[in-house]
């Protein structure tokens, strides 16, 4: 299987901050890979595939770069409706493994 | 409008199997480049991707699960069946049917872009 690995699992961030999150894949996935937002109680939602295509209504603060190994999810400016937890996942290969998760928390 | 939906809450005990079917509608699973499957979430923990049956009736699984886990489309009906054996009070969680599909028709490239509300199955004696 491939492994996921997500740094942070968690930040404390402000509003109006620059937040990055990283991902990294144990072997190489090309741009196999998307992105998942999940608020508490919820289920999660996309937010970009293909490791840097923003998913239709996606507000454009968030963006999404790499390939290969190393991933980052970024929001530019971060809103009080980004305070979520965020899920990588590759679909590279099965099974489409997810990293642990990325808490985005209120400072 | 495309939904997905699980079923209600369950409990089940330890050593019996557990029966999930996923009741999809606005789409069909014969449709080139759609699957559906199931992904589960332990309580406080991450997302684990269980299962997945695509519209030619190709069938994945997660390889820790595999032997309790079968996955079996139900195309007239619009549903999914997930069958998992053996349960154990740590398969404690959400289980979430989700639909799996082309991010660009033709490539390899899928995502996530339907996810039901999820089900929560308790294991318990």
């Amino acid at each position: 299987d491939i492994q996921m690995t997500q740094s942070p699992s968690s930040l404390s961030a402000s509003v109006g901050d620059r937040v990055t999150i990283t991902c990294r894949a144990s072997q190489s996935i090309g741009r196999y890979l998307n992105w998942y937002q999940q608020k508490p109680g919820k289920a999660p939602t996309l937010l970009m595939y293909a490791a840097s295509s923003l998913q239709s209504g996606v507000p454009s603060r968030v963006s999404g770069s790499g390939s290969g190994t190393d991933f980052t999810l970024t929001i530019s400016s971060l809103q009080p409706e980004d305070f979520a937890t965020y899920y990588c996942q590759q679909t590279y290969s099965t099974p489409r493994t997810f990293g642990g998760g990325t808490k985005v928390e209120i400072k | 409008q495309i939904t997905v939906k699980e079923p209600g809450p369950t409990l089940v005990k330890p050593t019996q199997t557990l029966t999930l079917t996923c009741s999809f509608s606005g789409f069909s699973l014969t449709t080139r480049g759609v699957g559906v499957g199931w992904i589960r979430q332990p309580p406080g923990k991450a997302l684990e991707w269980l299962a997945l049956v695509y519209w030619n009736d190709d069938k994945r699984y997660g390889p820790s699960l595999k032997s309790r886990l079968t996955i079996t489309k139900v195309t007239s009906y619009n549903q999914v069946v997930l069958t998992m054996t053996n349960m154990d009070p740590v398969d404690t969680g959400t289980y979430y049917c989700v639909r799996d599909v082309w991010a660009v028709a033709g490539t390899d490239y899928y995502y996530i872009d339907v996810w039901g509300k999820g089900t929560t199955v308790t294991v318990s004696s």
